[in-house]
Order: structure tokens, then sequence, then C-alpha cells
């Protein structure tokens, strides 16, 4: 059974770089899509993007400019990044398996607990 | 993008009752050429991250209970829960996996009567 967990700072300046880590354990991540995805408090989820094994990627058009996504295998990690952050990018952030080990197009079946980060001066 | 609208905003079912949760997306999610509808339900308890319940619109996740269902195919989807139990209780979002970005719905509140 694949467990993800979340890590990073719980809160982040406006302007400045939110970044956090998925750590995978109980399966390699050498194969399937690796997600992240969002929540505002009592709003509905946002997906971020994904990355592939192979280090291909995909981004939500709403956060292209500000998201990347990068893979570290040695660690069996994957991690986010959002520059310019403002008070909009408060949010539980989860990170997340699709289900399909080749399919981008799959839906999330391995969540983590998720992080809530807090955008504030 | 894809919308995806939920209707009802919120429920209250009896239990032992039937609860239903309509699901709406702007564009057809279902794929012509393998003849699947490319949407899924979770189930998201409070201070959880969501579950998987159901995909492909009607096919239950493993150790998914059965009283839980969908249907639908197209733009018009349907969650049921056959009949509601205390742990029931919780928000249920719809989600398009047809094309990215992937989007969910506004989430349907199921509570006790």
């Amino acid at each position: 059974q694949v467990q993800l967990q979340e890590s990073g700072p719980g809160l982040v300046k406006p302007s400045e770089i939110l970044s956090l880590t998925c750590t995978v354990s109980g399966g390699s991540i050498n194969s399937y899509y690796w997600n992240w995805i969002r929540q505002p408090p009592g709003k509905e989820l946002e997906w971020i993007g994904y990355i592939y094994y192979t280090r291909s990627t995909d981004y939500n058009p709403s956060l292209k400019s500000r998201v990347t996504i990068s893979l570290d295998t040695s660690k069996n990690q994957f991690s986010l990044r959002l520059t310019s952050v403002a008070t909009t990018d408060t949010a539980m952030y989860f990170c997340a398996r699709s289900k399909s080990p080749t399919g981008a197009d799959s839906v999330f079946d391995s969540w983590g607990q998720g992080i809530l980060v807090t955008v504030s001066s | 993008d894809f919308v995806m609208t939920q209707s009802p905003d919120s429920l209250a079912v009896s239990l032992g009752e039937r609860a239903t949760i309509n699901c709406k997306s702007s564009q057809t999610v279902l794929y012509g050429s393998n003849n699947k509808n490319y949407l899924a339900w979770y189930q998201q308890k409070p201070g959880q991250p969501p579950k998987l319940l159901i995909y492909w619109a009607s096919t239950r996740e493993s150790g998914v209970p059965d009283r839980f269902s969908g249907s639908g195919s197209r733009t018009d989807f349907t969650l049921t829960i056959s009949s509601l139990q205390a742990e029931d209780v919780a928000v249920y979002y719809c989600q398009q996996y047809y094309i990215a970005p992937f989007t969910f719905g506004p989430g349907t509140k199921v509570e006790i009567k």
C-alpha cells in the first residue's frame, strides 16, 4: 500500500516561493503520474499539475507561469514550487498518485494527508 | 476548461434512506473510442484527504461498500447512497479526468436528518 506524506513550511510571505515535498513510501516513484492538488479553506479542489517518472509534466494553465513540479527518484520524492505567492494561494496542499501507472488521464487513488500553507506577512 | 457543477449544495437524509447527488459537466466526458465516461466521485470527511469511491462513472473502487453506486453518461451523472449510514456524513465531489486540467465539482455536503 503506497503512502504519501507532504512536508514543507506552513507559512509563506506574499511574493515569496512556496516549496513543498511529497515523500512516497511503500512503492517506487519510478512509474505512475504524481500530482499536486490544492483546496483553499472551505472551497473546492484544484488540480495543480503532475509529473511522470520520465519527468514529463503538465500544469493547470491557471498556474502554469508560476509552477514547477520536479522528481527526485533517489529519495522517492517529488516536489512543488510555486512562485510569487499571494493570499489567494492559501490552501491545503495535497500530493496524490494517479491510479493508472501509464495514463495521465486517471483518477487519484492515493493521497497524502495534506499540508496547510498560509500566505501571510 | 471543463466546468463541473453539482446539485444540491447540501442535503440531509435520514439514516437508512437514499441520498442522491447530481453532477453535470460542461462538455461530454464520454470518450468515443473506448466508450468510457471519464468521471469519478470522491468522499471527503473533515480533516481528511478525498477518498476515491467511483471511477469510469460507475466502477466502485476496491473496498467501497456496495451501497455507493454511480450512473450516467456524457454530461449528466449521479452518485447514489442507497441506505445512508452515519459514517457517510461527508462532502462528495465529482471530477472529470477526460482532459487536463482535471477539474472537480464544488461538492455536495451530506448530513443526517
